[in-house]
């Protein structure tokens, strides 16, 4: 079974930084692209930030590049995303997510609960 | 990178078929056939129910279908069920190992 447990987030001041933790089992991490998708309060999904399986290349949404560093540790079966220089508008919860292949499959296929990072003063 | 345009409502009755639009364009729904639904019961995360615009991932009920033409992806939720009722999302892939996803679209079962 698919299982994604996120952790690490939490209440942080404008311009702080947080790391934003996915502890993944029931799969062979290192063969699947892995996702941040992150959720506003009563808004919709957004893709925050993508890493491929083996090679472990980053892709970013336009929001939040040069602000997040996704990166993964296949040998601790985790992935992480670096935040800094936050802002109010990135308030969501975030999702971890699993992709159906290396460089992404077809798509997402699993979502973990989520990890609520709150950025107020 | 913008969202997909998705109704915030659908409604129906027990029984019914309701269908929601998910609209993009020639760079997204348009040319790749990348596209997957999720549901979302609330307090809870996102659950794939349609990937590749039309197939079913193991578990999901035969009741729900997914269809594109053009640049508008749809869902359709045939015999409706209350536990149905909840919020659906589209999303699909936008090149350069880009991904985009809809607002999202609140079913009530009515």
């Amino acid at each position: 079974e698919v299982q994604l447990l996120e952790s690490g987030g939490g209440l942080v001041q404008p311009g702080g930084s947080l790391r934003l933790s996915c502890a993944a089992s029931g799969f062979t991490f290192s063969n699947y692209g892995m996702s941040w998708v992150r959720q506003a309060p009563g808004k919709g999904l957004e893709w925050v930030s993508s890493i491929s399986g083996s090679h472990s290349r980053a892709f970013y949404a336009d929001s939040v590049k040069g602000r997040f560093t996704v990166s993964r540790d296949n040998s601790k079966n985790t992935l992480y995303m670096q935040m800094i220089s936050l802002r109010a508008e990135d308030t969501a919860l975030y999702y971890c997510a699993k992709f159906s292949g290396d460089y992404w499959g077809w798509g997402v296929d699993y979502l973990g609960q989520g990890t609520l990072v709150t950025v107020s003063s | 990178q913008s969202a997909l345009t998705q109704p915030p409502s659908a409604s129906g009755s027990p029984g019914q078929s309701v269908t929601i639009s998910c609209t993009g364009t020639s760079s997204d729904i348009g040319t790749y056939n990348y596209v997957s639904w999720y549901q979302q019961h609330p307090g809870k995360a996102p659950k794939l129910m349609i990937y590749e615009v039309s197939k079913w991932p193991s578990g999901v009920p035969d009741r729900f279908s997914g269809s594109k033409s053009g640049n508008t992806a749809s869902l359709t939720v045939s015999g409706l069920q209350a536990e149905d009722e909840a919020d659906y999302y589209c999303s699909s892939y936008a090149g350069s190992s880009t991904w985009v996803f809809g607002g999202g679209t609140k079913l009530t079962v009515l």
